[in-house]
């Protein structure tokens, strides 16, 4: 089965900086990638998503990025702000249309 | 659209009893999946209907666990007997066909006493 790896686990950056979350997968065959940022006491939302035919996602200050030799895909949040603090998960859709979830990273924006 | 719905928001209960969370399903969506969220273990899916028909219950912890889809538009997840241990906050989401649409509901935080 697809195996999903996240890191970091977490991050603080200061405000107006960029952060970087990475992940990694295990199956080739996984086509569908998004991304959920999850506040506190609050459900998971998606926020960015990729498909396996695209290299590159942007959406203002959030863009995805996936490398489907090396099988892995990157969250990058530009001009950070203090509301972007939050847990940050990744997945990866398998062909059994499952999702398998990264461990989350805990971001932290220091104003 | 109200979105993915869950009851209890909140439980709390005595060890041994038993435990019996709600989702309704967004209308349309034919999927439904249950995750276990705790801090040591992240997001854990419990099981995955597919049609109302279970498709992977592997991540079911054990025979303590049961869920059933009876129709579209409703499923449960039942924990008997419960322990302190499955304390964590249970989500259910759904979507169309896997991945269009994937949403999740709010929450049940259970606490087992």
């Amino acid at each position: 089965g697809e195996n999903v790896e996240q890191h970091p686990s977490t991050l603080s950056v200061q405000e107006g900086d960029s952060a970087v979350i990475k992940c990694t997968y295990s199956d080739s065959a996984s086509n569908y990638f998004p991304w959920y940022k999850q506040e506190l006491g609050k459900r998971p939302q998606l926020i960015i998503d990729i498909r396996s035919n695209v290299g590159e996602k942007k959406d203002q200050r959030i863009a995805v990025t996936l490398n489907k030799t090396a099988k892995h895909f990157s969250l990058h949040i530009t001009e950070t702000q203090p509301e972007d603090s939050a847990v940050y998960f990744c997945a990866a859709l398998d062909t059994g249309n499952q999702f398998y979830f990264g461990t989350g990273t805990s971001l932290t924006v220091i104003p | 659209d109200a979105g993915v719905i869950q009851s209890p928001r909140h439980e709390v209960t005595e060890m041994g009893q038993e435990v019996t969370l709600r989702c309704k399903p967004i209308s349309g969506h034919n999927s439904l999946f249950w995750y276990r969220q705790t801090m040591m273990r992240g997001l854990e899916l419990l099981i995955y209907f597919n049609n109302n028909v279970p498709i992977d219950d592997s991540g079911m912890p054990e025979d303590r666990f049961s869920a059933k889809m009876p129709n579209a538009s409703f499923s449960t997840l039942k924990i008997q007997p419960s322990e302190p241990r499955d304390s964590a906050v249970y989500f259910c989401a759904s979507s169309f066909e896997g991945n269009y649409g994937y949403t999740f509901g709010s929450g049940t935080r259970l606490t087992v006493v």
